[in-house]
């Protein structure tokens, strides 16, 4: 069963903010949410992730609603260069090996960013 | 930081040889590393799992005989594809998960992957 949702595909302009939705109402307390894309003919490049508190790097903001069940992955100012497949990813965090702290790949959103 | 290398980036074969791939976690230790495919316009699947110094963890439906994994120091991974043939032409995908030390994190970084062709 898929422990998230998320769009099919997505476009953005250049430059404007990226705001990739996901949903994952069946979430666990101790999951947390990851986010990580692939660009074409790539390995998948780990993002950010979050338990319940939004979280900011240099790549990307991650909200998360008070309920947990759903997220908002934002890329503030898009580029040619983020056009990539992101997955949205709910797991245990921690070192000890469980299926729950598998990371599962869905099917993601294809994020075209165009000129 | 945390920066996974595959090697090769591609390669091609001819149908009943073995291929090696090696997968390293260049800039800290991974005790459990993991091996993913991927074929074309499909999502990523988790063949199997790995930890330093133990017996690889095989997803169901993954041949342990035909993907053997070998995980034999805190930087290293090999999967070797046993007597490959056309149908295992794939995208092979490595992740290697921190372990402490620096980066305080479990997070998986991923490779670069490595494209076999099996004619």
């Amino acid at each position: 069963d898929a422990k998230t949702t998320q769009p099919t595909s997505m476009d953005c302009a250049e430059g404007r903010a990226a705001n990739l939705p996901c949903n994952h109402s069946t979430i666990s307390g101790n999951e947390y949410v990851y986010w990580y894309r692939q660009i074409h003919s790539q390995g998948p490049q780990y993002i950010i992730h979050g338990l319940k508190n939004n979280e900011t790097n240099e790549m990307a903001s991650l909200i998360i609603t008070e309920d947990r069940k759903s997220s908002t992955l934002i890329l503030p100012h898009a580029t040619l260069r983020d056009t990539a497949v992101y997955y949205c990813i709910v797991r245990v965090a921690g070192w000890r090996e469980t299926s729950g702290s598998r990371l599962t790949f869905g099917e993601g959103t294809q994020l075209t960013v165009n000129p | 930081g945390a920066v996974v290398s595959q090697h090769p980036s591609w390669v091609i074969c001819k149908s009943g040889t073995s291929v090696k791939i090696e997968c390293r976690s260049l800039d800290f230790q991974a005790t459990t590393m993991f091996w993913y495919r991927q074929f074309p316009k499909q999502s990523l699947m988790l063949m199997a799992t790995s930890n330093e110094g133990s017996k690889a963890t095989y997803e169901q439906g993954v041949e342990k005989d035909k993907f053997l994994i070998n995980h034999a120091s805190l930087t290293l991974s090999t999967l070797t594809v046993t007597s490959a043939h056309p149908e295992d032409s794939s995208f092979y995908i490595c992740s290697a998960r921190t372990s402490g030390g620096i980066i305080v994190t479990d997070t998986q970084y991923f490779g670069p992957g490595t494209r076999l062709t099996v004619l």
